[in-house]
């Protein structure tokens, strides 16, 4: 079946643009996540999603990034006023139930802000 | 920040070698998981070892897990070329937030034809 998806796989922003990430979790998971990816570093926990309800954003480096998921399914990662720090690759990941599961990731989304 | 530590950071091999990565820890945790990453692409789920397992087998892969030591092993047996990849290992917290992962800065594993 279809996997986690990602777009778009790769974003080139300008210094002071907002951005829009967009993930599409696997069908029916309940719980989706989002991981920011420093060159050469694991992936850090941004902000966890439990059907629609947003019960975690305490990754999230300040005030510029935002995260929603209005359905319960798609969930959209926005960032205001890039900053060249912003520069990663943003991962999606879900899994079936609330906790202690398998998570399963996208692609990512690599940003580069220039 | 980051719990996990893999270590080697780096390691070349021949193939049909075997190849080991560890990795420490520093929670309580309910599970230990294994990802690999190829170059510029995601996470792929590898294995899932509970705390309450000491060893877990799948294919060419063996992981171990020492909870009293806060550290986990991953055994690839008769490596391959396309096993070339970044390893990472994630934690959740059994004391705290059990939802979400917490990574290494993974190891990459080279496997020369």
């Amino acid at each position: 079946g279809a996997g986690v998806s990602q777009s778009p796989r790769y974003k080139v922003a300008k210094r002071g643009q907002d951005v829009a990430l967009r993930c599409d979790p696997i069908s029916g998971h309940v719980s989706l996540f989002w991981y920011q990816q420093a060159l050469g570093q694991g992936p850090e926990f941004l902000t966890y999603f439990q059907n629609e309800a947003q019960l975690d954003k305490s990754g999230l480096p300040s005030d510029r990034f935002f995260a929603e998921r209005p359905e319960g399914s798609v969930s959209t990662l926005k960032i205001q006023r890039t900053q060249q720090e912003d520069s990663a690759v943003y991962l999606c990941a879900s899994s079936k139930g609330w906790s202690q599961e398998t998570q399963y990731f996208g692609p990512g989304t690599r940003l580069l802000v220039l | 920040s980051q719990q996990g530590e893999e270590d080697p950071q780096a390691l070349s091999i021949q193939e049909g070698e075997n190849a080991t990565m560890n990795c420490s820890y520093k929670t309580s945790i309910n599970n230990l998981q294994w990802y690999r990453q190829n170059s510029g692409r995601g996470l792929v789920h590898l294995i899932l070892i509970r705390s309450n397992e000491r060893e877990k087998h799948s294919g060419r892969l063996r992981v171990t897990l020492d909870t009293s030591k806060k550290s986990s092993s991953l055994l690839i047996t008769a490596s391959r070329a396309a096993d070339t990849a970044s390893y990472f290992c994630a934690t959740d917290d059994s004391g705290g937030s059990n939802y979400k992962l917490t990574f290494g800065k993974g190891t990459l594993l080279t496997v020369n034809p």
